[in-house]
């Protein structure tokens, strides 16, 4: 059975930073992209980038380049999401997501809610 | 990149068949066959409902279809149900990178 299961929720200070990840199992894990999705309080769902575990190649959405950090781990079938120093605007739920090829998400985490508050 | 245009909400009785538009330009939607849509309940993660145009996964009821004209795509939902009542997102590639929709809140009357 393919499983995303995700870190828990996290609550930050502006400024901080914080690595978020999503632990597989079921399948090829170097295999599949895998990727994230934003969605903030009350908005809709926002394609951040992914990672070909297989050869890190990592492809990210012009709006987050520069703003969040993808990687992935082949040894315990993780990815993460990392930011350097995080905003207000950051809080959001954030989603990974199984590739189905690199143009689609078959299999979702359960979501990872981030705020940021001072 | 701006995202595809959704309409914000679309109603039907249970039964009925319901169609949601996802508009894009030539440079997403209409340059590939990679549209996907995405079925969210509320405090739930999406789910893929069509995939790379008209394709169903595995386990999605038959009566959710998918299809492309030019740059606008559209999910078709026929024979509406109570559970059908969710948001929906579309999602098109764009080179290498995806857009998805606005997003669009289906209600059953």
């Amino acid at each position: 059975e393919v499983q995303l299961v995700q870190s828990g929720a996290e609550v930050k200070k502006p400024g901080e930073s914080l690595k978020i990840s999503c632990k597989t199992s079921g399948y090829s894990f170097s295999s599949y992209w895998i990727g994230w999705v934003r969605q903030m309080p009350g908005k809709g769902l926002e394609w951040m980038g992914i990672i070909y575990p297989g050869d890190s190649d990592t492809r990210y959405s012009p709006s987050f380049q520069g703003q969040v950090t993808i990687s992935a781990d082949k040894s315990i079938s993780t990815a993460y999401l990392r930011w350097n120093s995080l905003k207000a605007s950051d809080t959001a739920m954030y989603y990974c997501a199984r590739g189905r090829g690199s143009t689609s998400f078959d299999y979702w985490g359960q979501g990872t809610l981030v705020t940021v508050s001072s | 990149q701006s995202a595809l245009t959704q309409p914000a909400s679309v109603s039907g009785s249970p039964g009925q068949s319901i169609t949601i538009s996802c508009t894009g330009t030539s440079s997403d939607v209409g340059g590939y066959n990679y549209v996907s849509w995405y079925q969210q309940h509320p405090g739930k993660a999406p789910k893929v409902m069509i995939y790379d145009v008209n394709n169903r996964p595995s386990g999605v009821p038959d009566r959710f279809s998918g299809s492309k004209s030019g740059n606008t795509a559209s999910l078709t939902i026929s024979g509406l149900q109570a559970e059908d009542e969710a948001d929906y997102y579309c999602s098109s590639y764009t080179t290498s990178s995806t857009l998805f929709g606005t997003g669009t809140k289906v209600t059953v009357l």
